[in-house]
């Protein structure tokens, strides 16, 4: 069964220090793998999409890769107004056109 | 201009009660979704239409009917409203495409802000 994992669940950094979120998936021939963003009280807003593993895309303080089993948003030197639930979804073989979504993880960068 | 719109933003009923959810999108998208998101997070689709044709229908109870007058709306409508229907439904679009390589954006879904359902 197609599998997606977040984690961690939660992350609290301080402005200008950088990290990294993880996305696992167990797929059956992956033909996506696609980050958001949600704020609180809107809907999921898209970031990325990655297809191959050693894919790299880049957006401003963001940076997201792709290996066999899992994808890294990295996020260097954060600012607050990057506080926002990062969420991982994937497309395989099997799902057709359903993407199958993380929970998520809830990132707070305090100033 | 607002490109996925969906009404109402919140919606307080009872158990029991009939509601809909409405959803237009002006991007010129021909596919449209409805997903749920629970108190985890975790957004699930419920159906998606393309070009007024359902395709998908996943494991929804059928007081739960969505309606598609045209590819540029797809409404919700619940019967018999239960405590478990309680959760934040989001409605989106994309371009269809079962391959790789189309045009950047292709299959990138755009959501609206979501309907958040409390069922008392």
């Amino acid at each position: 069964e197609d599998q997606v994992t977040q984690s961690p669940e939660a992350l609290r950094l301080q402005e200008g220090e950088s990290s990294s979120l993880n996305c696992s998936y167990t797929v059956s021939g992956l033909r996506g793998l696609f980050w958001y963003r949600q704020d609180p009280g809107k809907g999921p807003e898209f970031l990325f999409t990655l297809y191959s593993a050693g894919e790299e895309k880049e957006k401003e303080r963001l940076k997201a890769t792709l290996t066999k089993k899992e994808s890294f948003l990295h996020i260097t030197a954060p600012k607050p107004e990057d506080s926002a639930t990062y969420l991982c979804a994937v497309r395989s073989e099997d799902s057709n056109y359903q993407l199958i979504w993380g929970a998520g993880t809830k990132l707070i960068i305090k100033p | 201009d607002t490109a996925v719109s969906q009404t109402p933003k919140y919606l307080v009923t009872q158990m029991g009660n009939d509601k809909s959810i409405k959803c237009e999108q002006n991007l010129g998208h021909d596919t449209m979704y409805w997903y749920k998101q629970d108190s985890k997070k975790f957004l699930k689709i419920m159906f998606s239409y393309n070009n007024k044709e359902l395709i998908i229908n996943e494991t929804v109870p059928n007081r739960f009917s969505p309606k598609s007058p045209d590819k540029a709306h797809l409404n919700l409508h619940i019967n018999s409203l239960e405590l478990g229907d309680s959760a934040v439904y989001f409605c989106a679009s994309s371009r269809r495409t079962a391959e790789r390589g189309l045009a950047s954006g292709a299959n990138v879904l755009t959501f609206g802000a979501g309907s958040r359902l409390t069922v008392l």
